[in-house]
Parts: structure tokens; C-alpha cells; sequence
């Protein structure tokens, strides 16, 4: 069981806008560290989406969006495409374990 | 731009040691900047940090693994190379390598990984 937890599934319709969240504790996203998001389409290898919290890298859609806010961080997607449909992971650092890089358990996202 | 290939062998009796290198093209791994990690993905299942290194040497484990895991660094050729011993069919699963920034925790961008299965 990972230390971030995600929703193991979301799905959406075309054009809608849906929400992944990533929840920790006050030894890793809630001490300030950043959280990143990773796209981890079928058969490859994950993506970077976001960085920083809140960064999209170049070349990432703007309808992709991130957000912190105390112990938890959320991945947005607003006007859903099927080419969304995808594994969806947070990453953050956790101080109480001797400089361990965490990842969330990931979110399936299914474009219905 | 920076782009990493993981190679090695794609199966490997228990109790050996799983050797997998990284060639780095398009960068130098000599660059001050980044980090050079390794992360697995067992099969169907999520993301798990090994380590990663620095050119210098400083090498960064996950405590989990740290008795068995070993990551080193050949700046003459651009490549890393991860060996994990004494492993089992836990052990299983898709291997990436992938750069980070000295400066941030983020990792990027990522090789296009590598199944190893551990079976005799």
C-alpha cells in the first residue's frame, strides 16, 4: 500500500472535466514538498504532466492542471479526450525515510 | 534532446543478480545538473523508486531495497548501470531508467524500460 494514495479508478465522458487526487501526510506533501503527475499511456513508459505542483512541461496540453493544498494534491482534466485514457501517478519526497522518492499507488482513467 | 535505452538481460535465475545498464544520448551524464535513476514496475501494478546517482558517485537508495541494490556510474561511455542481488520472482517487473533534476524531485524525461523476469 503506497504512502500516497489515489483513487485506484475515475472515469469521464468526452468533454467533461474530472479530478485524481493524491493524499499523504504531514512527513511528505504536507512539509512543503512537491508533488508531480505522470501519464502512463498503455504499453509505455510514464510521462511527465506536471511538475512543481502546478507546472505543465512543454508540449503538455493546458487542459491538464495541478493544485496542492495542504496534506493532498490534485491532477485536473478538464474537456476530457479519449486519448486520456490512461495510468495517472503523483510523486512526492518524504523526510521521515531517509530521502525516500514516493509515488502514489496510480489511478486508472477511463474515457467511457 | 536527452534521450535513455535501459538494456541488459531479460531473464534471470533466482538468487542471481540482475545486472541492467543505461546509455544516456543527447546529454552528458557528466552534467552537474541531474541525477540518474532507476524505478521498476511490477506487472500491472505501480511505480517504485530503487536509487539513483550523481556522475560524482553519490549514489540515493530506497531503504527497502538498499541491501541488494547497487548503482554506478561510467561517465566515459554516458552510461548507468543498476545490479540487484540475490533476487527472486518478486523481483519481476518492468525496469526504467530516468533523469532528475538536482534541483527538484521530478523525473525526467524516462527510458522506455525493460521486462526482466526472475524465473529459473
Amino acid at each position: 500500500q503506497s504512502v500516497l494514495t489515489q483513487p485506484p479508478s475515475v472515469s469521464g465522458t468526452p468533454g467533461q472535466r474530472v479530478t485524481i487526487s493524491c493524499t499523504g501526510s504531514s512527513s511528505n506533501i504536507g512539509s512543503g514538498y512537491d508533488v508531480h503527475w505522470y501519464q502512463q499511456l498503455p504499453g509505455t513508459a510514464p510521462k511527465l504532466l506536471i511538475y512543481g505542483n502546478t507546472i505543465r512541461p512543454s508540449g503538455v496540453p493546458d487542459r491538464f492542471s495541478g493544485s496542492k493544498s495542504g496534506t493532498s494534491a490534485s491532477l485536473a482534466i478538464a474537456g476530457l479526450q479519449a486519448e486520456d485514457e490512461a495510468d495517472y501517478y503523483c510523486q512526492s519526497y518524504d523526510s521521515s525515510l531517509s530521502g525516500f522518492v514516493l509515488f502514489g499507488g496510480g489511478t486508472k482513467l477511463t474515457v467511457l | 534532446q536527452v534521450q535513455l535505452q535501459e538494456s541488459g538481460p531479460g531473464l534471470v535465475k533466482p538468487s542471481q543478480t540482475l545486472s541492467l545498464t543505461c546509455t544516456v544520448s543527447g546529454g552528458s551524464i557528466n552534467s552537474g545538473r541531474y541525477y540518474w535513476g532507476w524505478i521498476r514496475q511490477h506487472p500491472g501494478k505501480g511505480l517504485e523508486w530503487i536509487g539513483y546517482i550523481y556522475y560524482s558517485g553519490n549514489t540515493y537508495y530506497n531503504p527497502s531495497l538498499k541491501s541488494r541494490v547497487a548503482i554506478s556510474v561510467d561517465t566515459s561511455k554516458n552510461q548507468f548501470s543498476l545490479k540487484l542481488s540475490s533476487v527472486t520472482a518478486a523481483d519481476t517487473a518492468i525496469y526504467y531508467c530516468a533523469r532528475r533534476r538536482t534541483s527538484a524531485e521530478e523525473f525526467d524525461p524516462w527510458g522506455q524500460g525493460t521486462l526482466v523476469t526472475v524465473s529459473s
